[in-house]
């Protein structure tokens, strides 16, 4: 398994451009997640996905959009790109079974810097 | 607002034990105890997890106190590859998960 996988590991972007951040995983996950790390702080969750077709917003969701057409994808995508959301992006899934663990595996990280 | 208070850094010697406290006075019957991890600029690493018995597994253990309102994450004999920094996350099922900034843990040669 390679678990959690995303690409571009880095990424420059000038202000007003616009990408997606692609994230892939292969545990048959049902929960995904997207999270923004910024310099010396702890993640803050973007949105996050139930299951194919379901989406909602987490804590910082502006400027972001989501989509999950598939259980293994969960691609976020940054219309107008703004220095503020130069960070650190983390994607995220688990198995959710609604017991009593939710176990997050992350993947690796895109770097992303808006000039 | 915060569940969770953690020191911002912590030192521990090659080869002892590093104890990491954190504080979670406001949790809930059914809120559990998480631990993860974050080497360098890696994702956050999975630990460990529990609702009020003390739990162990390969790499931690953990204490939580008999009231629930605080917990220690103990690596046994921390090495090298242990730096990193250790977040402590209260959960129950249908919340999200909050990073807090967490510890940063130097374990020093």
């Amino acid at each position: 398994n390679a678990g959690v996988t995303q690409t571009p590991k880095f990424r420059i972007l000038k202000i007003g451009q616009s990408m997606t951040l692609q994230c892939t995983q292969d545990m048959n996950h049902n929960y995904m997640y997207w999270y923004r790390q910024d310099p010396g702080m702890g993640l803050k969750l973007i949105y996050y996905s139930v299951g194919a077709g379901i989406t909602d917003k987490g804590e910082v969701p502006n400027g972001y959009n989501v989509s999950r057409s598939t259980t293994e994808d969960f691609p976020l995508r940054l219309e107008l790109a703004a220095p503020s959301q130069t960070s650190v992006y983390f994607c995220a899934s688990s198995y959710s079974g609604g017991a009593n663990t939710d176990t997050q595996y992350f993947g690796p990280g895109t770097r992303l810097t808006v000039l | 607002d915060a569940k969770t208070t953690q020191p911002p850094s912590m030192d521990c010697a090659e080869g002892r034990a590093a104890n990491l406290p954190c504080n979670h006075s406001t949790i809930s019957g059914n809120e559990y105890v998480y631990w993860y991890r974050q080497i360098h600029s890696q994702g956050p690493q999975y630990i460990i997890h529990g609702l009020k018995n003390n739990e162990t597994n390969e790499m931690a253990s953990l204490i939580i106190t008999e009231d629930r309102k605080s917990s220690t994450l103990i690596l046994p004999h921390a090495t090298l590859r242990d730096t990193a920094v250790y977040y402590c996350i209260v959960w129950n099922y249908g919340q999200n998960f909050v990073f807090g900034p967490g510890t940063r843990l130097s374990v020093l040669p």
